[in-house]
């Protein structure tokens, strides 16, 4: 089973900064099987980006994603109020298992 | 619009049984495989289960497999989720999700809160 780890846990930022979240695997993940959610409290979690890169339908553009291979990275440009929330990676692989990261934390 | 609606959450005993569904609307339920995701306290998503859009292929996590049994009934838009066995560490809201195609979930329900205590 592939194991994600993000780091950091928790994330202290301003609103206006720029906020840089990391998802590293045990071992190598295609783009393609990396997606990245964001969770408010008390809601399910929301699909961000998809395939690396690719952000899901009606996400700002502030939100970006990269990275390949075991290193992966969800960029905010510039953080909004509501953006403070807790993000996961996920990964998918060819056991058709789904697993998540532990979570990052970003707060105010 | 996209919903997914849960229901059949509830407090448990350890070795009891319960059932899940998921109701799916504004959009083609038959032709989607639809997942579970699983959350405990405190924690991050757990993946639980899958099955395919017309239902002939299932796929379970290893910590709930010869426990748990996904169905869904497409007549109803409806998918399942019987558990069995239920332990203590099942304790978690349960997410209906569906599966992108795109090896991730697009849209997810608002979640069903499962407790197994005595």
């Amino acid at each position: 089973e592939i194991v994600l780890t993000q780091s950091p846990g928790t994330l202290s930022l301003s609103p206006g900064e720029r906020a840089t979240l990391s998802c590293r695997a045990s071992q190598s993940v295609s783009r393609i099987y990396l997606a990245w959610y964001q969770q408010k409290p008390g809601q399910a979690p929301r699909l961000l980006i998809y395939g690396a890169s690719n952000r899901a339908t009606g996400i700002p553009d502030r939100f970006s994603g990269s990275g390949s291979g075991i290193d992966f990275t969800l960029t905010i440009s510039r953080l909004e109020p509501e953006d403070f929330a807790v993000y996961y990676c996920q990964q998918y692989d060819t056991s058709h298992m789904y697993t998540f990261g532990q979570g990052t934390k970003l707060e105010i | 619009e996209v919903q997914l609606v849960e229901s059949g959450g509830g407090l448990v005993p350890p070795g009891g049984s319960l059932r899940l569904s998921c109701v799916g609307s504004g959009f083609a339920f038959n032709t989607y495989a639809v997942h579970w995701v699983r959350q405990a306290p405190g924690k991050g998503p757990e993946y639980v289960s899958a099955i395919s859009a017309n239902g002939d292929s299932t796929h379970y996590a290893n910590s709930v497999k010869g426990r748990f049994t996904i169905s869904r009934d497409n007549s109803k838009n409806t998918l399942y989720l019987r558990m069995g066995g239920l332990r203590p560490d099942d304790t978690a809201v349960y997410y209906c999700a569906r599966g992108s195609g795109l090896y991730c979930f697009d849209f997810w329900g608002q979640g069903a809160l499962v407790t197994v205590a005595s």
